[in-house]
């Protein structure tokens, strides 16, 4: 199975700050990995496919990089809206695995 | 509009059985792979099991193979988990998901989510 490592596992940040999260694959995935959102309570929100597609009505903060192993997601200027926890997720293979998640917290 | 709706989730004994519904609505049902996707208390995400739009595939995360089954009635637009020998790690909010697109040869990433049902095993 392919294992997929975030980090960090936690980030501090004020709002309007660049924040990156690293996504990375035990072996090559291509650019087989979408990103997600969730907010406590709440299910999983799809922000980015094929590793730097927006998803449509997602805002241009968002944005994704990479291929092969490692991956990116940037938020431009944090926002508010913004504080939640971030999870990456690969499609390579029959087992679709996903990274062990980012929490964005309140510095 | 999409709508995802799973029901069924609730307490269990250890090794009791459970059958998960998500009726979806707002789509072609029929022309999309269909996922279950399971969340423990305060746990990340995992994927449990999908099923092609015909239920002629199906994939299975390991430590559910032999206990869960996955089905689909296209007729009536609904998904369904059957859960049998249940353990106290299968304790997880289930999320039924659709794939992103119309008659993909291979499930792929999650556009649409329910809201989610509980289950928990406990004696």
């Amino acid at each position: 199975d392919i294992q997929m490592t975030q980090s960090p596992s936690t980030l501090s940040a004020s709002v309007g700050d660049r924040v990156t999260i690293t996504c990375r694959a035990s072996q090559s995935i291509s650019s087989w990995l979408a990103w997600y959102q969730q907010k406590p309570g709440k299910a999983p929100k799809l922000l980015i496919y094929q590793a730097s597609s927006l998803e449509s009505g997602v805002p241009s903060r968002f944005s994704g990089s990479g291929s092969g192993t490692e991956f990116t997601l940037t938020i431009s200027s944090l926002q508010p809206d913004d504080f939640a926890t971030y999870y990456c997720q690969q499609y390579n293979t029959y087992m679709w695995t996903f990274g062990q998640g980012t929490k964005v917290e309140t510095k | 509009e999409v709508h995802l709706v799973e029901s069924g989730g609730g307490l269990v004994q250890p090794g009791g059985s459970l059958r998960l519904s998500c009726a979806a609505s707002g789509f072609s049902f029929r022309a999309y792979w269909m996922s279950w996707v399971r969340q423990a208390p305060g746990k990340g995400l995992e994927w449990v099991a999908n099923m092609k739009q015909d239920g002629s595939e199906k994939f299975y995360l390991d430590s559910v193979k032999g206990r869960f089954t996955i089905s689909r009635d296209n007729a009536k637009d609904s998904l369904f988990l059957q859960m049998n020998s249940l353990r106290a790690e299968d304790t997880a909010v289930y999320y039924c998901a659709r794939d992103w697109g119309e008659w993909r040869g291979l499930a792929e990433y999650f556009q649409h989510w329910g809201q989610g049902t509980l289950v928990t095993v406990s004696s």
